[in-house]
């Protein structure tokens, strides 16, 4: 079956270190998103690609960035953590505007 | 730039109650309309969509949505709730003909008391 994963789990890092999120699809969607759930804020945007080699920011892309360099995966980088990161990472994929998200299980990210 | 707006932040019902969840939106254009449900630490998961005809949309386990044009809004019902409908319930939307990017409303916890 097809499905979209994300590692690790969970992930403590300290302040200043580079961290790199991983996200992999087998549901050969072209649209790929990335976004942070943080209490009170729902979910918000950092980054989506539209297809191989297309990265775009979304509302809360400081600090992170993103590639891609196949359909299957989009590995979001924070190129150095601080402690406003500490957030529950989510990827998602999608085929079209009419058909919605696919997610992943999250990864929850600690910056101590 | 859409907004959605989620107005109920925690709702508590008892098993068999009845559920409405708010959600309005801010577009003028067209759009599709989606309510996701979050069980607890699990990921979101599609409840309902809207794109087009019926405006009021069935979904899985029970739950429906009606949107209102007129209103900008896309409620969420259910008739009688369960102890298992205990989770966080997201409204969003997205342009029918711009990015495909989703915007999410804040969400709203319900907790049901058995």
């Amino acid at each position: 079956d097809a499905e979209i994963t994300q590692s690790p789990r969970h992930k403590i890092t300290e302040t200043g270190r580079q961290v790199t999120l991983a996200c992999h699809q087998t549901w050969n969607h072209n649209n790929m998103f990335w976004y942070r759930q943080d209490l009170g804020h729902g979910l918000r945007l950092i980054h989506y690609s539209y297809g191989v080699h297309d990265t775009n920011k979304g509302e809360v892309s400081d600090g992170y960035s993103v590639s891609r360099s196949n359909t299957e995966d989009l590995p979001l980088t924070l190129e150095s953590a601080a402690s406003s990161q500490t957030s529950v990472y989510f990827c998602a994929s999608s085929t079209g505007h009419n058909y919605g998200y696919t997610f992943g299980s999250g990864t929850r990210l600690t910056v101590v | 730039a859409q907004s959605v707006s989620q107005h109920n932040h925690h709702v508590i019902l008892s098993e068999a109650a009845s559920l409405e969840l708010g959600c309005n939106y801010s577009y003028g254009g067209t759009v599709n309309l989606f309510w996701y449900v979050q069980y607890p630490g699990q990921h979101l998961q599609l409840l309902l969509k809207y794109f087009s005809g019926d405006p009021l949309v069935k979904g899985i386990k029970g739950f429906e949505a009606e949107f209102i044009k007129s209103k900008f809004s896309f409620n969420l019902r259910k008739p009688s709730v369960q102890w298992s409908d205990t989770a966080e319930y997201f409204c969003a939307v997205n342009d029918k003909t711009g990015a495909n990017n989703l915007f999410f409303g804040t969400g709203t916890r319900l907790t049901v008391i058995p």
